[in-house]
């Protein structure tokens, strides 16, 4: 019964690359949040989306991110003309629609570092 | 105001003390709350959901007061395995994403 897969974990980029960070829900699960932590800074919520659609993107910079969950395949988060300031720790949790009343369960992060 | 505020420590206890961590939320509106455990680059952990009437799981204690919006987490006899960051979580309302508090640390001393 795995957890939430996040690849990979540790990701290096210069600026001005592309980074593209991968996250498979746990089974059953059709909703998926991504969420960044800087360095000694707390969890920020990006983004939340369901099979195919975006729900919230509130917390989404409007220039260089995207993410999708397409019908097949993982949820990517996708980070264009990489930056130093995007250096941080980027985690993924998944929930069902039951699921309001409990935690999500994350994903062991992807640790991007831009050089 | 801060949606979830922490005092963010470090608290630094003795083996076998008793140590609690407060947090308060600025939506009076939020449904649902949780403790979480970080460890030094590691994901999250639910540690606990917190429930209006209080709850308790082992050494570790969590209540919630609606009225003043201020959630507790109190853990008793520490255990060096104790030592994390600490995290208050709330939800505001219905299916809508968790709201992180920056932590609380904590060291537990030898």
């Amino acid at each position: 019964n795995a957890g939430v897969m996040q690849n990979p974990r540790h990701l290096v980029r210069r600026r001005g690359q592309e980074a593209r960070l991968r996250c498979s829900p746990m089974k059953g699960h059709s909703h998926v949040y991504w969420y960044r932590q800087l360095p000694e800074e707390g969890l920020k919520f990006m983004v939340y989306l369901q099979k195919e659609n975006i729900i919230d993107e509130s917390g989404m910079p409007k220039e260089r991110f995207s993410a999708e969950f397409p019908k097949e395949g993982p949820s990517i988060l996708r980070i264009q003309q990489v930056v130093r300031g995007d250096s941080a720790a980027y985690f993924c949790a998944s929930s069902d629609l039951t699921a309001s009343n409990y935690g999500y369960t994350f994903g062991s992060g992807t640790r991007l570092t831009v050089v | 105001r801060k949606e979830v505020e922490q005092d963010p420590g470090p608290f630094n206890v003795p083996e076998g003390a008793t140590v609690a961590f407060n947090c308060t939320y600025s939506n009076s509106a939020s449904q649902s709350f949780f403790w979480y455990r970080q460890d030094c680059r590691k994901e999250p952990k639910l540690l606990m959901s917190v429930y209006s009437s209080g709850n308790e799981d082992g050494r570790f204690t969590a209540q919630l007061n609606r009225a003043s919006q201020y959630i507790s987490l109190l853990i008793r006899d520490s255990k060096l395995s104790d030592s994390a960051t600490y995290l208050c979580v709330v939800r505001p309302s219905g299916n809508t994403p968790l709201v992180f508090g920056k932590g609380t640390r904590l060291s537990v001393i030898a």
